[in-house]
């Protein structure tokens, strides 16, 4: 059975810092996506991650995927305010169903 | 504009009811998602359904039920054999590529 852990579950940070939201996952699965929400409002699509050694980037945020380490990065780049918000990772079963992880919120700090 | 919609947005139901929330896309897209989200808790799978007239159970499946009569809708009934229905609904829908999936914008359920 997929599981997906996303840590830290709470991350403050200030401005202009960088930091590294990591999401591990149990069984082999070669697709991961990144999802951002903001509070009270559905869930938005960031990045798809389809194969070993993908990396995307938009803007201050850079995801990147190792299926070998069933791991994958949400990089934060010189945070700004606007960043803040809870960030989901999800991991793709065989049958294209998606298990998300318990999301990280994101606090940035002025 | 290609979407998804759920409705009603907010939805108060009695104990004992049964409530539908409505989810409708136009992105034909073939798969179909119910999902729960608890406060900390991230995003539990209800129902799923990859083709019209097919749905599989999710992880909490007890208490809800779903139909897919129409590949453009999927609605989620909330019985009342549900005992803490509270939360906020999210329907999404995807291809079978693999794409990812596309939300709709919720419906916030509350019992009174």
């Amino acid at each position: 059975e997929l599981k997906v852990e996303q840590n830290p579950l709470f991350l403050s940070m200030q401005e202009g810092k960088n930091y590294t939201i990591y999401c591990n996952y149990s069984t082999t699965s070669d697709r991961l996506y990144w999802y951002r929400q903001d509070p009270g409002k559905s869930l938005e699509s960031l990045f798809v991650l389809l194969s070993n050694g993908a990396v995307k980037q938009e803007g201050r945020l850079m995801a990147s995927l190792d299926t070998k380490a069933r791991l994958s990065t949400l990089h934060i780049t010189a945070a700004v305010h606007d960043l803040s918000a809870t960030y989901f990772c999800a991991a793709g079963g065989a049958t294209n169903k998606l298990i998300f992880g318990t999301g990280t919120l994101l606090a940035v700090q002025p | 504009d290609g979407g998804i919609t759920q409705s009603p947005k907010y939805l108060f139901r009695k104990e004992g009811q049964n409530v539908t929330l409505s989810c409708e896309q136009n992105l034909n897209h073939d798969a179909m998602y119910w999902y729960r989200q608890d406060p900390g808790q991230g995003l539990r799978l209800i129902y799923y359904s990859q083709i019209v007239n097919d749905f599989q159970k999710g992880d909490i499946a007890e208490g809800y039920s779903v139909s897919r009569e129409k590949k453009e809708s999927f609605p989620l009934t909330v019985t009342s054999a549900q005992k803490n229905p509270t939360a906020f609904y999210l329907c999404a829908s995807s291809t079978r590529q693999g794409d990812g999936y596309t939300f709709g914008s919720g419906t916030r359920l509350t019992v009174v």
